[in-house]
């Protein structure tokens, strides 16, 4: 089945870590998001990327870095310099421009 | 800049109640929208989007949602919930251009008592 795959589900890191989050994709679509959800703030865009090797920061980038360097693949490190990691991240992918997206099942976060 | 408000941030209905969740957005052109649902434990799945055409949207599971260009609004309605209707609903908004950014509010828990 054709699908995006988040793994790990949960993850614990010590503060001062980098840490960096896997999304895989067997969809073929050219577009990948990266998404912070926080209870109470909806989602929050951090980085898209709409081609291999290119990608943009979203409202949120500060903190955090990714690579495209795959179609498939859209990994995101959280840095030390995210002040507040500890979040739901969601990873999500779309055929294209005026279509809807479809998501991974999230990373949770918490950093100790 | 672009935005969405989702006003009601938890609604305690009944089963067999009419539901009714505002969506407003602001921007000026053409916008797709969309409403997805996370059911808990489980990922966003796409309720049901709007292009073009018929402001009025059906989705998924009795689902429908109605676009009104002059209030900027998007609000999703079912005649009667179910308590497996429980979870967090959100709507988005793609302004278009080149990008397919979408701009998601900030979610309305909604739990159905049986």
């Amino acid at each position: 089945d054709g699908g995006i795959t988040q793994s790990p589900k949960y993850l614990f890191r010590k503060e001062g870590q980098n840490v960096t989050l896997s999304c895989e994709q067997n969809l073929n679509h050219d577009a990948m998001y990266w998404y912070r959800q926080d209870p109470g703030q909806g989602l929050r865009l951090i980085y898209y990327s709409q081609i291999v090797n290119d990608f943009q920061k979203g409202d949120i980038a500060e903190g955090y870095s990714v690579s495209r360097e795959k179609k498939e693949s859209f990994p995101l490190t959280v840095t030390s310099a995210q002040k507040n990691p500890t979040a739901f991240y969601l990873c999500a992918s779309s055929m294209g421009q005026g279509w809807g997206y479809t998501f991974g099942s999230g990373t949770r976060l918490t950093v100790v | 800049a672009q935005s969405v408000s989702q006003h009601n941030h938890h609604v305690i209905l009944s089963e067999a109640a009419s539901l009714e969740l505002g969506c407003n957005y602001s921007y000026g052109g053409t916008v797709n929208l969309f409403w997805y649902v996370q059911y808990p434990g489980q990922h966003l799945q796409l309720l049901l989007k709007y292009f073009s055409g018929d402001p009025l949207v059906k989705g998924i599971k009795g689902f429908e949602a109605e676009f009104i260009k002059s209030k900027f609004s998007f609000n999703l309605r079912k005649p009667s919930v179910q308590w497996s209707d429980t979870a967090e609903y959100f709507c988005a908004v793609n302004a278009g251009g080149a990008t397919n950014k979408l701009i998601f509010g900030t979610g309305t828990l909604l739990a159905v008592q049986p």
